[in-house]
Parts: structure tokens; C-alpha cells; sequence
């Protein structure tokens, strides 16, 4: 199981908020070792959408944020739309392990 | 425009070996940070190993460590995987990926190729 936990989905109708959580520990996001975010459309590589915790790459829509506090990181999703639907990953680095890791990844659904 | 292409993949038997590389164009390959990651079927992502731009200091997940070893060609703008013992569960796409920012480790995996699958079975 991977250090990072995430939910494994969340769903919202369009318009709606939605927001996904990636829980670590004090060897990886407590750390203050980065968070980004990636977007997996189905039977597509992923996609960076957000880096260093909270910033955007170029073309991405602002209607993605991330934040940060303590041990967690989250990505929020804002004006939900269909083609938002996609697995959500986020990744760090973890000192005691001494690799990068994923967390587990969400499933989002728009309803 | 960036592009990374990899290729290699089959289906082999467990304990057979295989090697993957991953065409690199439109950036300058040998300024970067290059990764290779994983992702079984119909499972999450998994780091599997990460290449520095100058072939120092390569680190590996656990899972692989031992069994797979990753180098680069910067004369031909290509990242290899070489992975040796493979077992049942290496079973999955195997992308490379490169760094954001040139030189530097951890600015995020700006740029994926599009994958190459790797079979294991009997």
C-alpha cells in the first residue's frame, strides 16, 4: 500500500466543488518535500496538473488548486465538468524509503 | 515539441530479462532529470526508477531494485531500462518521463511518453 493515502473516489454533479486529500506523514509531506498532482484521463499517460503544492503549469484551468497543511496536501477541483472526469494522483518524495511515491490514486465522477 | 517515445515492450516468461528505451526530442535530453514509471493493470502509478542528468546517483523503488538498472545515451538522446529476473508482477505500461526543470530533481514529471507495455507470463 502506498505511504500516500488517498480516497479512492469522490463525485460530483457539474458546477460542483470537489476536493481530494493526500495524506502522508512526517517522512514525505511533513518533510516538506513537494507535492504535484497528475491527471490520468482513461488510456492516456498522466498529466501534470499541479506542482510544488500549489502552482499550475501553463494550461492548465485555475479551476485546479492544490494547498497544503502539516502532513497533508489536497487538490481541489472547482465548476466540476465532464471531462474533469479522470484518475487523480499525487506524489512526493519519502526520506525513509528514499524514492519518490504515488499515492494511491481517486477516481473522480461527475454525476 | 517534447516528445518521448519508448518502446521495448513484450511478453516475456518470468525470469527472462528485457530492455526498454525511451526516444527523447525537442528539448536538450542531456540537461535533464529522466524517470521511469509504472502502472500494472488497472492499478495506480509506481516510481520505478530515476536517471540523473550527468548518470550519477541512480535510485530505484524497492520492488525493482537489484533486478533493474537504468542508463542513458545522451549521444542519441535515449534513456534505457534495462530489467533482468522479471517476475509475474512487473507486469505493466512503463512510462519515462522527464523532469520539469532542467538540472534539478523533484519539479514535477512535466512530460510522459505514452507508454510501452511489458507482459510477464508463462
Amino acid at each position: 500500500q502506498s505511504v500516500l493515502t488517498q480516497p479512492p473516489s469522490v463525485s460530483g454533479a457539474p458546477g460542483q466543488r470537489v476536493t481530494i486529500s493526500c495524506t502522508g506523514s512526517s517522512s514525505n509531506i511533513g518533510a516538506d518535500y513537494d507535492v504535484h498532482w497528475y491527471q490520468q484521463l482513461p488510456g492516456t499517460a498522466p498529466k501534470l496538473l499541479i506542482y510544488g503544492f500549489t502552482n499550475r503549469p501553463s494550461g492548465v484551468p485555475d479551476r485546479f488548486s492544490g494547498s497544503k497543511s502539516a502532513t497533508s496536501a489536497s487538490l481541489a477541483i472547482t465548476g466540476l465538468q465532464a471531462e474533469d472526469e479522470a484518475d487523480y494522483y499525487c506524489q512526493s518524495y519519502d526520506s525513509s524509503l528514499s524514492t519518490y511515491v504515488f499515492g494511491s490514486g481517486t477516481k473522480v465522477t461527475v454525476l | 515539441q517534447v516528445q518521448l517515445v519508448e518502446s521495448g515492450g513484450d511478453v516475456v516468461q518470468p525470469g527472462r530479462s528485457l530492455r526498454l528505451s525511451c526516444a527523447a526530442s525537442g528539448f536538450t535530453f542531456s540537461n535533464y532529470v529522466m524517470h521511469w514509471v509504472r502502472q500494472a493493470p488497472g492499478k495506480g502509478l509506481e516510481w520505478v526508477a530515476v536517471m540523473p542528468y550527468d548518470g550519477s546517483n541512480k535510485y530505484y523503488a524497492d520492488s525493482v531494485k537489484g533486478r533493474f538498472a537504468v542508463s542513458r545515451d545522451n549521444s542519441k538522446n535515449t534513456l534505457f531500462l534495462q530489467m533482468n529476473s522479471l517476475r509475474t508482477e512487473d507486469t505493466a505500461v512503463y512510462y519515462c518521463a522527464r523532469e520539469r526543470i532542467d538540472y534539478e530533481f523533484w519539479t514535477g514529471f512535466k512530460y510522459w511518453g505514452q507508454g510501452t507495455l511489458v507482459t510477464v507470463s508463462s
